[in-house]
C-alpha cells in the first residue's frame, strides 16, 4: 500500500535560519507531489508541484523553494525564514492525471520566531 | 482562475439538527469538486466527491452548476463530525498536475 511521510511534526526556528522540510512517497512511482500551507486564519494554498524528478512549478512567489531529487522525494526549503513563512505545511501526493487520490501527509507545524 | 469560497470559518449546531456547510466555487470549465475533512489530531482525509454521489457519514453534497455551489449536508448531525471541513476543486486538463483548490475551510461544533 501506499504511504507518505512528512518530517519533522512541528518546528520552531528563528528569523534568518534555513529551512528543509522532506516529504517522502511509498510504494508507488512517479507521482504528482504537491506542497500546501495553511497560515493562521485562512484556508489551504499550493505553494509548489511536481509531475517529474527536476520539475518544479511554483504557484506562489516567495522565499520558499521546492525540489525533487528523487521520484518519490519532494522537499521544500528556504535560505531565510521570515515571520511570514509560519504556518502549517501539508505534503500531498496523486497519481498522473487523477486528481481525486490525493493523499496528504501528517503536516509540520512551522513557528518562526 | 478557479476559485472556492466557503464563507463561514465557524458553525455550531447541537447534536441530531440539520447542518449545512455553503461551498462556492468560480471556474469557467466543468470543475470537479470534494469535500476533505480533518478531525482534531489526525490527517486531511476525503469526505466525498461529486462525481460519485455517495454519501459518506450521513454527509452528502450536491453540485449545482447553476448557482455554481457544492453545499454538504448531513439531516442529523452527531458530536463526531466535529471537525474542520474544506470544499476543493479541481480544474485543468486530464494528464497534467490537477492541483487542488481549497476554501478557506469551515469549523464545525457539534454541541450536545
Amino acid at each position: 500500500s501506499q504511504t507518505i511521510h512528512q518530517w519533522p511534526a512541528t518546528l520552531v526556528q528563528p528569523v534568518g535560519s534555513p529551512l528543509s522540510l522532506e516529504c517522502t512517497v511509498e510504494g508507488t512511482s512517479n507521482p504528482n507531489l504537491y506542497w500546501y500551507r495553511q497560515a493562521a486564519g485562512r484556508g489551504l494554498q499550493l505553494l509548489f508541484y511536481s509531475v517529474g524528478i527536476g520539475q518544479i512549478s511554483s504557484e506562489v512567489p516567495q522565499n520558499l523553494s521546492a525540489s525533487r531529487p528523487q521520484d518519490r522525494q519532494f522537499i521544500l526549503s528556504s535560505k531565510k525564514l521570515l515571520l511570514s513563512d509560519s504556518g502549517f505545511y501539508l505534503c500531498a501526493w496523486t497519481r498522473p492525471g487523477q486528481g481525486r487520490g490525493y493523499t496528504f501527509g501528517s503536516g509540520t507545524r512551522l513557528t518562526v520566531v | 482562475a478557479q476559485r472556492v469560497t466557503q464563507p463561514e470559518k465557524l458553525l455550531s449546531v447541537f447534536k441530531g439538527a440539520p447542518v449545512e456547510l455553503k461551498c462556492n466555487y468560480s471556474y469557467s470549465g466543468s470543475p470537479e469538486l470534494f469535500w476533505y475533512v480533518q478531525y482534531s489530531r489526525q490527517r486531511l482525509q476525503l469526505l466525498l466527491r461529486h462525481i460519485s454521489r455517495e454519501s459518506i457519514k450521513g454527509f452528502t453534497a450536491d453540485l449545482n452548476k447553476g448557482e455554481t455551489s457544492f453545499h454538504l449536508k448531513k439531516p442529523f448531525a452527531q458530536e463526531e463530525d466535529s471537525a474542520m471541513y474544506y470544499c476543493a476543486l479541481i480544474g485543468g486538463s486530464s494528464g497534467s498536475a490537477r492541483q487542488l483548490t481549497f476554501g478557506s475551510g469551515t469549523q464545525l461544533t457539534v454541541l450536545p
